[in-house]
């Protein structure tokens, strides 16, 4: 089945340098990426996603990547702030037809600190 | 701005009681989806479920676990027998075509 891996476990910034979170995934035939943001005691929230069909998408300070040849994809937050401190999931969806209806596969984490 | 709800938001029980937990997926997705977090770990897929019954499972759903629509609204997961390594939080998903939308979580403790 498909496996996800996230690096690196921790982060540690200083407020307005950028940020990069990576993954890698197993199964080729995964073919949307979401990234979701989890406050302490909170509820994951999407905070973006790509397609398989896309190679980059960006929303305003937040953008990710997406090498399908290498199987890996990557989250880069620029201009961070202490607002930005949290833990980041990206995750995989193992098959289907290009939507989200799809169980997500999850990777470990990255628990992001923004020192202001 | 709709969101998907659960309760308990905790749940504590004894070692072989039986829980159920509760969500309400957002009214218009069809998509619905039990996830857990063990504290500190990653999130876990549980099962998937769309047309009243189970789409995809995972290794973790074994007999003891099982979900149901009793009506149009709710979206429960039952755990028969609850074990220690039970505790964790369970999030409820619902999606229709695009994002999956997760609920605050309910905290089991099972001791």
């Amino acid at each position: 089945g498909e496996n996800v891996e996230q690096h690196p476990s921790t982060l540690s910034v200083q407020e307005g340098d950028s940020a990069v979170i990576k993954c890698t995934y197993s199964d080729s035939a995964s073919n949307y990426f979401p990234w979701y943001k989890q406050e302490l005691g909170k509820r994951p929230q999407l905070i973006i996603d790509i397609r398989s069909n896309v190679g980059e998408k960006k929303d305003q300070r937040i953008a990710v990547t997406l090498n399908k040849t290498a199987k890996h994809f990557s989250l880069h937050i620029t201009e961070t702030q202490p607002e930005d401190s949290a833990v980041y999931f990206c995750a995989a969806r193992p098959f289907g037809d290009g939507g989200s209806q799809g169980n997500l596969i999850f990777g470990k984490g990255t628990k992001l600190s923004v020192k202001p | 701005e709709p969101e998907v709800t659960q309760t308990p938001s905790h749940q504590v029980t004894q070692m072989g009681q039986e829980v159920i937990l509760r969500c309400v997926p957002i009214s218009n997705h069809l998509y619905f989806y039990w996830y857990r977090q063990i504290l500190g770990q990653k999130v876990e897929f549980l099962v998937s479920f769309y047309n009243n019954e189970i789409s995809e499972k995972s290794e973790i759903f074994d007999d003891q676990f099982s979900v149901e629509r009793p009506d149009g609204s709710n979206f429960t997961l039952k755990i028969r027998s609850t074990k220690l390594e039970d505790s964790a939080m369970y999030f409820c998903a619902s999606s229709g075509l695009s994002e999956q939308f997760f609920g605050p979580g309910t905290r089991l403790t099972v001791l």
